[in-house]
């Protein structure tokens, strides 16, 4: 039984390039969340994706954007990157009529020089 | 809105000590989840468990236990004789029970990082 998966495991960028990342949920989930997690805090809620839409949002801005495609995988893209969004970004997946437990994955780190 | 306190910042402790894990939350809904997770160096957050607020018994797995109080809104974590392996970030989290009458987020606090040594 697969977990989550993500994909790269590592990523550097520098300030205003793009990035995409990329997530498989666990095998039987269909809801994808992901969370920013900065070096020593706790993980923040970016976006949640049920059925190829964004079904609630956390206080983060435009330019994190979000996909999910039919096979329930899921997609971060964050333009103009800022050194600021440097961080461990982490993938939850969960079943639409249980959403309450969100297993997670082992996350990309992300580096913005 | 809720919120969840992890008032320690790191505890180290000695191979075979007993320690426990602070978790004070807040939160307006009557109804809702708490969880704990582990975060290993390799960043990973692992479940570890899920409490109902609606059921405060304590719940025992192996070395480890929960002690769920809601008169204190506490949700504490203790590990019974620590073991080296048991290094780590904890964290504790507090959800509205959603199922299917919604989508719901999961809101952290900032960890507990747990050093065992030998």
């Amino acid at each position: 039984d697969a977990g989550v998966t993500q994909s790269p495991t590592h990523l550097i960028k520098t300030r205003g390039q793009q990035v995409t990342l990329r997530c498989s949920p666990k095998s039987g989930h269909d809801t994808v969340s992901w969370y920013q997690q900065a070096l020593g805090q706790g993980p923040q809620f970016i976006f949640q994706y049920y059925e190829e839409e964004e079904r609630q949002r956390g206080n983060f801005p435009d330019r994190f954007s979000g996909h999910q495609f039919p096979n329930y995988s899921s997609e971060l893209n964050v333009n103009a990157l800022l050194l600021g969004d440097s961080a461990l970004y982490l993938c939850a997946s969960s079943f639409r009529f249980n959403t309450d437990t969100q297993y997670f994955g082992p996350g990309t780190r992300l580096t913005v020089l | 809105a809720q919120k969840v306190t992890q008032a320690q910042t790191e505890i180290s402790v000695v191979e075979k000590e007993d320690v426990t894990l602070d978790c004070v939350y807040e939160t307006r809904d009557t109804t809702y989840y708490l969880f704990w997770y582990k975060q290993p160096p390799s960043g990973e957050l692992v479940f570890l468990i899920r409490r109902n607020s609606f059921d405060e018994q304590n719940e025992i797995s192996g070395r480890y236990s929960w002690n769920f109080q809601k008169s204190t809104s506490s949700f504490n974590f203790t590990i019974t004789a620590s073991q080296v392996v048991d290094s780590a970030v904890y964290f504790c989290a507090l959800t509205r029970r959603g199922g299917n009458t919604g989508f719901q987020k999961l809101v952290f606090g900032t960890g507990t990082r747990l050093l065992v040594s030998p």
